[in-house]
């Protein structure tokens, strides 16, 4: 069952640290999406790409926040500096076409002290 | 503007149905959605409407359109305590772009 895998399920880090954060999409999805969910703001979209190219990032906060996808295996979301604000769970979702279902990682549990 | 909204809570006792609400706003979506979301997992795709259909049934789970209202609904018949869960409604107002509810905790008793 082909799944869309993240990496590291937990993280833990200091205020001030780098954070990075990977995901492998589904093989043969071309777009691939970064949700952040906390409690209070629900599920938010914070990027998206397609075919490796960068199609939104309005979500994002720019001056710490950054997404890449160096290959078509591998999609990055990169915290620097973290704050305790950004303390949540990020999920990497892929897509396959226009309007087929969306497929979720199980999200990485990000907790800036 | 693009928004989706549902109440945040459900309490059944199990064996009854559970009946979740969700209204949108954007008329040119393609496909609604209904996701699961379980403790310490993503979201699972639980099923979906084409936008000119009124109704789908897909074993216990009904899902009904009012497109003239923008009200998406998800009946789960005989619900159960593995039910429980987090449930989320979408729209896709672009062809590429989810946008998700705050989601409907649902909570199964005896």
């Amino acid at each position: 069952d082909a799944r869309v895998t993240q990496t590291p399920r937990h993280k833990v880090t200091e205020m001030g640290q780098e954070v990075t954060m990977r995901c492998q999409p589904i093989l043969g999805h071309n777009t691939v999406f970064w949700y952040r969910q906390t409690m209070m703001q629900g599920l938010e979209l914070l990027a998206y790409f397609r075919n490796r190219a960068p199609l939104d990032d309005s979500g994002m906060p720019k001056d710490r926040f950054s997404a890449e996808m160096p290959d078509a295996t591998l999609a990055t979301l990169k915290i620097q500096p973290s704050e305790p604000r950004d303390s949540a769970v990020y999920f990497c979702a892929s897509l396959k076409t226009a309007n087929s279902p969306l497929h979720f990682g199980n999200g990485t549990r990000l907790t800036v002290t | 503007g693009e928004d989706v909204e549902q109440s945040l809570f459900l309490s059944v006792r199990e064996g009854d149905s559970s009946v979740i609400n969700c209204t949108y706003t954007d008329s040119s979506s393609t496909y609604l959605y209904w996701y699961k979301q379980e403790p310490g997992a993503g979201l699972q795709l639980l099923t979906y409407i084409f936008s000119n259909m009124d109704m789908k049934q897909d074993q216990r789970l009904t899902v009904l359109l009012n497109k003239k209202d923008k009200h998406l609904s998800l009946r789960i018949a005989d619900t159960q305590t593995g039910d429980s869960a987090i449930y989320f409604c979408a729209e896709n107002p672009s062809r590429n772009k989810l946008i998700f509810g705050a989601g409907t905790r649902l909570a199964v008793h005896p």
